[in-house]
């Protein structure tokens, strides 16, 4: 079975803090995907990224990055310099090559404190 | 593209009612999500097409639920009979590609009392 947990369910930091939100997966498949997505007080879903189980460089998209480490089955999420606009829910999600369909997270609740 | 477009984007209904949730996905896109979305559960798939085709329902609550795609750039939702225990945000998603980008519609608000 295919699972993502995200243990932090609600993180308050103040303004240019960095915050890191955790992400652990289980899947038996050899091939599959790792995506997180935004959801902000507005509540649609926004896509941040994805990354495919055989890519593991980390990746910069200006004050985001993310850590995947597949020995820790880990796919963290960091603000660096946070602001109060990326205060959301955050959810991480998994997709194996079984199937076409993604399982979410619970999602992390991230206060940005002004 | 104006985005996956999903009515009404409130519904208040009673309980025993049918509900109606509309969709119309992204044009091009050849897979659609249902999703729900509650505080207790977090976000459930529930059925999802692959060119107009259901290829997993098995995450419909109940009979009381079912999807249907008649085309290519239409879906719904059906619940009939609505229970208050269904209220919750319910999603609809489209993505182009096997295991691409997921795009969501704004969600509709659904109450059932």
């Amino acid at each position: 079975a295919q699972k993502v947990t995200q243990a932090q369910t609600e993180i308050s930091v103040v303004e240019k803090e960095d915050v890191t939100l955790d992400c652990v997966y289980e899947t038996r498949d050899t091939t599959y995907y790792l995506f997180w997505y935004k959801q902000p007080p507005s509540g649609e879903l926004v896509f941040l990224i994805r990354r495919n189980s055989f890519d593991e460089q980390n990746e910069i998209s200006g004050r985001y990055s993310w850590n995947f480490q597949k020995s820790t089955s880990s796919f963290n999420f960091t603000i660096t310099a946070s602001q109060v606009v990326d205060s959301a829910v955050y959810f991480c999600a998994l997709s194996g090559d079984r199937d076409d369909k993604i399982i979410f997270g619970k999602g992390t609740r991230l206060h940005i404190l002004p | 593209d104006a985005g996956v477009i999903q009515s009404p984007r409130h519904e208040v209904t009673e309980m025993g009612q049918e509900v109606t949730l509309r969709c119309k996905p992204i044009s091009g896109h050849d897979y659609l999500f249902w999703y729900r979305q509650t505080m207790m559960r977090g976000l459930e798939l529930l059925i999802y097409f692959n060119n107009n085709v259901p290829i997993d329902d098995s995450g419909m609550p109940e009979d009381r639920f079912s999807a249907k795609m008649p085309n290519a750039s239409f879906s719904t939702l059906k619940i009939q009979p609505s229970e208050p225990r269904d209220s919750a945000v319910y999603f609809c998603a489209s993505s182009l590609e096997f295991r691409g980008q997921v795009f969501f519609g704004n969600g509709t608000r659904l109450t059932v009392t």
